[in-house]
């Protein structure tokens, strides 16, 4: 079961960048790197996902290192709505459940 | 992004009765939903796969006989907590699959809270 790694908690301004670690040391060829976050008292909700080459979308972008064993969620300017629990999480066919650990905390000031 | 709904969003029962909770998936046909739990300040956990006109798959450690997951077509599975008890008291999450190549998205419901006097 590869895991990921992640800060428990960090802290934004509001309308500026929030750089989001994971670190996956133990990621294999075809395990995809998926966000997802959940705000309060809600469902989670799905960010981005990626395998090799960064990705963008309209919430965010997911920056791939090049060997893999870590990435980078980034949300370009942060609002207070962006506050939430951040998962970074490992899927695969071989293994397409989601397993979700603690994620980060993200909180983001007025 | 597709849209699942949930319902009941908020469901408070007697301890011994029993709690049905929908799950669907509107723009779209899921073949595999899961469902999850979540305890307060805690991470979310699976509880099972459900497919489309086959049995659950249960994750090791949850009831099947109290949890009963019923997926009887391509937009809509069921979770029924037989003979609730305050332990069982918790949010309740469910997630329709979309697949793409070697991947697949999941759309969360808004989850149901659950909590049995």
């Amino acid at each position: 079961d590869a895991k990921t790694t992640q800060p428990n908690s960090m802290e934004s301004n509001e309308e500026e960048p929030v750089h989001l670690p994971c670190n996956h040391s133990t990621i294999s060829g075809t395990d995809y790197i998926h966000w997802y976050r959940q705000l309060p008292s809600q469902g989670p909700e799905y960010v981005i996902h990626g395998l090799t080459s960064n990705v963008n979308n309209r919430m965010a972008s997911l920056a791939i290192a090049e060997d893999r064993k870590s990435s980078t969620l980034i949300l370009h300017r942060a609002t207070l709505r962006d506050a939430a629990v951040y998962y970074c999480i490992l899927s695969s066919l071989n293994d397409y459940k989601l397993s979700f650990g603690a994620g980060t905390t993200v909180t983001v000031r007025a | 992004g597709a849209v699942v709904s949930q319902h009941p969003s908020r469901v408070i029962c007697k301890s011994g009765t029993s709690v049905k909770i929908e799950c669907r998936s509107l723009d779209f046909q899921a073949t595999t939903m899961f469902w999850y739990r979540q305890f307060p300040k805690q991470s979310l956990m699976l509880m099972a796969t459900s497919n489309e006109g086959s049995k659950a798959t249960y994750e090791q450690g949850v009831e099947k006989d109290k949890f009963l997951i019923n997926h009887a077509s391509l937009t809509l599975s069921t979770l029924t907590v037989t003979s609730a008890h305050p332990e069982d008291s918790s949010f309740y999450i469910c997630s329709a699959a979309a697949w793409g190549d070697n991947f697949n998205i999941q759309y969360f419901g808004a989850g149901t809270r659950l909590s049995v006097l």
